[in-house]
């Protein structure tokens, strides 16, 4: 059974911090990674992809990979308290036919 | 315009009732799909359309009907469902899975939010 495990959290940083959410995966021949933000009830939203070792930037998101220790994360700077919200961690499988989601870590940021 | 649309938003039913969910995409994507997210759990993916063909099934009960009538277009249709698949139904896209190296991220739709009595 491939999975992906993430900390539920909840992670609580001040506003201005810096918050950091990790992910591990089990299917070596993952080829694709991807962070959604999900707000209470509304649907997922894509915020970062990466494909490649090593850092992708956008904005205040910075996502992460390390294909070697089967390991993703996201740093979010400057977190403000529009981030709280739960953040999903996919990754393909390795026949890239699904999406293997984490339970999602809840990140609250308090003003 | 990475957008996915969905209707109804919101869907109350009885469990001899019959609906249909609907999704629409006009990015040009290729691969369609059907998730169940529970509450506080992430997504279950049901189905898999690529190139208008059902491509995965995820041992879905077959009260869960999929349809895909074109390109932009997926249905969900629904008959005899239990009180327990009340949840959120999700419908994503993505540019083309099976084309080995294509962008294959996945947008979702706002999620139609199920009620059976």
């Amino acid at each position: 059974q491939k999975e992906v495990e993430q900390n539920s959290g909840p992670l609580s940083v001040p506003e201005g911090a810096i918050a950091s959410l990790n992910c591990t995966y089990s299917d070596r021949g993952s080829q694709s990674f991807f962070w959604y933000r999900q707000y209470s009830g509304k649907s997922p939203e894509l915020i970062m992809f990466i494909y490649s070792n090593g850092d992708k930037e956008d904005g205040r998101f910075t996502a992460q990979l390390n294909k070697a220790s089967q390991y993703v994360s996201l740093l979010i700077r400057d977190s403000q308290p529009s981030d709280s919200a739960t953040y999903l961690c996919a990754v393909n499988n390795q026949a890239g036919t699904a999406l293997i989601f984490g339970k999602g870590t809840t990140l609250s940021v308090s003003s | 315009d990475t957008e996915v649309t969905q209707t109804p938003k919101h869907l109350v039913m009885g469990m001899t009732n019959k609906k249909s969910l609907k999704c629409e995409q006009h990015m040009g994507h290729r691969a369609m799909y059907w998730y169940k997210q529970k509450a506080k759990k992430p997504p279950e993916l049901m189905f898999v359309y690529s190139y208008e063909k059902l491509s995965i099934n995820e041992s879905v009960p077959s009260r869960f009907s999929p349809e895909c009538p074109n390109s932009s277009l997926l249905n969900l249709h629904l008959h005899a469902l239990q009180p327990e698949d009340s949840a959120l139904y999700l419908c994503a896209s993505s540019q083309d899975k099976w084309s080995g190296g294509a962008r294959d991220e996945q947008f979702f739709g706002p999620g139609t939010r199920l009620t059976v009595l």
